[in-house]
């Protein structure tokens, strides 16, 4: 199975700021990497699909990058409403691993 | 609008049968591939089982694999997943997800039904 190494496990940031949440993806997965969006009691969201495409309704602020093995989600300007789980997930093969997310709060 | 609605999650004992059910709307239902996706309380997301637009073709996590069975009803625009030999580790909530086209991921998800297994 394809491990997806998810980076920090929480990050405390402050509004406007920038984050920067990172995957390690075990082997080669190509652009097949997914990011979501878990808000608090919700159903995720995909934000982010192909490594780096933005899905339909995604705020600009967001935007995905690839390095190899290593896949980054980053938020330009740190919104209220960002506030929640971000999980990153290989579409390359089954079975179809999420990373174990990343908890943002606000500082 | 695209809406996915489960039904049918619970308390069950272990070793018992449980089948969930995902009711699909704002979409050609016969066109996507579908998927379950669950989370154990207070853990992460795993992927658990897709079929393919047509039915044709199924996949399974090894956790699951003899136990839990993914199907579809395309005139009816439902998906469904009938597990059997629960065990207390699917105790979680289980997501009915659509696949994204082209592509693996899921871009839309229902609500979500919690499935309990205890004694």
């Amino acid at each position: 199975d394809i491990q997806m190494t998810q980076s920090p496990a929480s990050l405390s940031a402050s509004l406007e700021e920038i984050v920067t949440i990172t995957c390690q993806a075990s082997q080669d997965i190509g652009n097949w990497l997914a990011w979501y969006q878990q808000k608090p009691g919700k159903s995720p969201q995909l934000l982010i699909y192909g490594a780096t495409s933005l899905a339909d309704g995604v705020p600009s602020r967001f935007s995905g990058s690839r390095s190899g093995t290593q896949y980054s989600l980053k938020i330009s300007r740190l919104q209220v409403e960002d506030i929640g789980i971000y999980y990153c997930q290989q579409a390359s093969s089954a079975p179809y691993t999420f990373g174990a997310g990343t908890k943002l709060e606000l500082k | 609008e695209v809406q996915l609605v489960e039904s049918g999650g619970g308390l069950v004992q272990p070793g018992r049968s449980m089948k969930l059910s995902c009711a699909a709307s704002g979409f050609t239902f016969n066109n996507y591939d579908m998927a379950w996706v669950c989370q154990a309380p207070k853990k992460g997301l795993e992927w658990v089982a897709t079929i393919s637009y047509d039915g044709s073709s199924t996949y399974y996590r090894d956790s699951v694999k003899g136990r839990f069975t993914i199907s579809r009803d395309n005139a009816k625009s439902t998906l469904y997943l009938q597990m059997d030999s629960l065990r207390s580790e699917d105790t979680a909530t289980y997501y009915c997800a659509r696949h994204r086209y082209p592509g693996i991921c899921f871009d839309y998800w229902g609500q979500g039904v919690m499935v309990t297994v205890s004694s």
